[in-house]
């Protein structure tokens, strides 16, 4: 069966500090890979998703990055975080052919202060 | 206006009752149709998947979809303590990559 795991669960960082948050999936091959956010009180939202190795879509324009440096792996970073940058960090994966449903991971709660 | 609305809530119900949820969206294009639910502090889980219009039954649970009316409905019968969480809609687009457009979502606690 597929896992999908994401770590760390809980970050506390400082405005200015650099953030990595790590994804990987387990038990499927060529998984489309998506980051989404949840702000306190909000759904989610989008922020990239990738359909292969190195192949990144920007959904929202920020200072966060992602990147796939692996089939089953996936990154999120920034250089320098802000307080917006707060909120709770959602990877999630889907097969191929892609009908929309989505299989999340548990979160990363990230609080930037 | 947003593309997906969803009531906020908090909806308080006594263990047993019916629950509704709703969602209204704008995009008539959108094709498929999924509720999730989000325990407290966890990434939300599939709950139920439609595609197109049409209802679509699972235990309890009982999804509709009105493509007519830009209107989708999640339905709780003999609701449980257990069902207490967030439960959101999303929805996509025919061939749309996994691009969930999703509700607000509504927090739902069943009282004992």
């Amino acid at each position: 069966s597929q896992t999908i795991h994401q770590w760390p669960a809980t970050l506390v960082q400082p405005v200015g500090s650099p953030l990595s948050l790590e994804c990987t999936v387990e038990g499927t091959s060529n998984p489309n890979l998506y980051w989404y956010r949840q702000a306190a009180g909000r759904g989610l939202q989008l922020l990239f998703y990738s359909v292969g190795i190195g192949q990144i879509s920007s959904e929202v324009p920020q200072n966060l990055s992602a990147s796939r440096p692996q089939d089953r792996q996936f990154i999120l970073s920034s250089k320098k975080l802000l307080l917006s940058d707060s909120g709770f960090y959602l990877c999630a994966w889907s097969g191929i052919p892609n009908t929309g449903e989505l299989f999340f991971g548990e979160g990363s709660r990230l609080t930037v202060l | 206006q947003k593309e997906v609305e969803q009531d906020p809530g908090p909806l308080s119900v006594p263990e047993g009752a019916i629950v509704s949820l709703n969602c209204t969206y704008s995009n008539s294009a959108f094709q498929y149709f999924m509720w999730y639910r989000q325990y407290s502090r966890k990434g939300p889980e599939l709950l139920m998947y439609t595609y197109s219009s049409g209802n679509k039954e699972d235990g309890r649970f009982t999804a509709q979809v009105d493509k007519s009316s830009k209107y989708i409905s999640l339905f709780i019968r003999d609701s449980q303590p257990s069902d207490s969480a967030t439960y959101l809609c999303a929805m996509s687009l025919l061939g749309g990559a996994g691009k969930l457009i999703f509700g607000q979502g509504t927090t739902l606690q069943v009282k004992p």
